[in-house]
């Protein structure tokens, strides 16, 4: 089975320009958790989507927004980027409470600069 | 109180002993507890869920529940350079869909 897959990789922005990030979870998987992560503050929950819709939401401002498609791939846009925003993007797939399973799994990340 | 807390550690333990790390968790309604294994650069890995008290082994992997007490914690045994990395615990606080992570553990396996 193959596992979550990110797009691109790597990426460098400037100060003010907007980027998005695109995720492909497990086959089956129906749940796409978005988090940033940086070494001062860790793992930080940004939202999931289930079924299309917001399901959760963390603490992050109103330029990080998502959203889901019907085939479950979902992407995560940031708009006027801040050095601050410069981190790892990670999105986790789960079945999301089907079956009573909440495992998530992890795609590979997309490493963000931004100068 | 945060809700999950590990000591950032570093932890170190000489090659072939036996790494203990530990949780505590806040939410006494806490249902579902995983441990993820983090290599520098790479992106978590899920290593071993558990959902029942008691222990739960996977190989060299064994995680240990005690909800009385409110907390969870992973041994690997016979511990490897190969498993020197950060070790993430998630819980999933007040029934939420979404795991609340530590901060993790820095574990290092030295020769």
């Amino acid at each position: 089975k193959a596992g979550v897959t990110q797009t691109p990789r790597y990426l460098i922005k400037t100060r003010g320009q907007q980027v998005t990030l695109s995720c492909s979870p497990i086959s089956g998987h129906r749940s796409v958790s978005w988090y940033q992560q940086t070494p001062g503050q860790g793992l930080q929950f940004l939202f999931e989507y289930f079924s299309e819709t917001q399901r959760n939401k963390g603490n992050f401002p109103g330029r990080f927004s998502g959203r889901q498609f019907s085939n479950s791939r979902s992407e995560m846009n940031v708009s006027t980027l801040e050095l601050g925003d410069s981190a790892l993007y990670l999105c986790a797939s789960s079945l999301g409470g089907q079956f009573n399973s909440y495992e998530q799994y992890f795609g590979p990340g997309t490493r963000l600069t931004v100068t | 109180q945060k809700e999950v807390e590990q000591n950032s550690g570093p932890l170190s333990v000489p090659e072939g002993a036996i790494a203990s790390l530990n949780c505590t968790y806040s939410d006494r309604g806490s249902q579902s507890f995983f441990w993820y294994r983090q290599y520098s650069g790479k992106s978590p890995e899920l290593i071993m869920s558990i959902y029942s008290n008691g222990d739960k082994e996977d190989g060299r992997f064994t995680a240990q529940l005690n909800k009385a007490s409110q907390y969870v914690s992973l041994l690997i045994r016979d511990s490897q350079p190969s498993d020197s990395a950060t070790y993430l615990c998630a819980v999933n606080v007040g029934g939420s869909y979404i795991p609340t992570f530590g901060r993790g553990t820095s574990l290092i396996v030295h020769p």
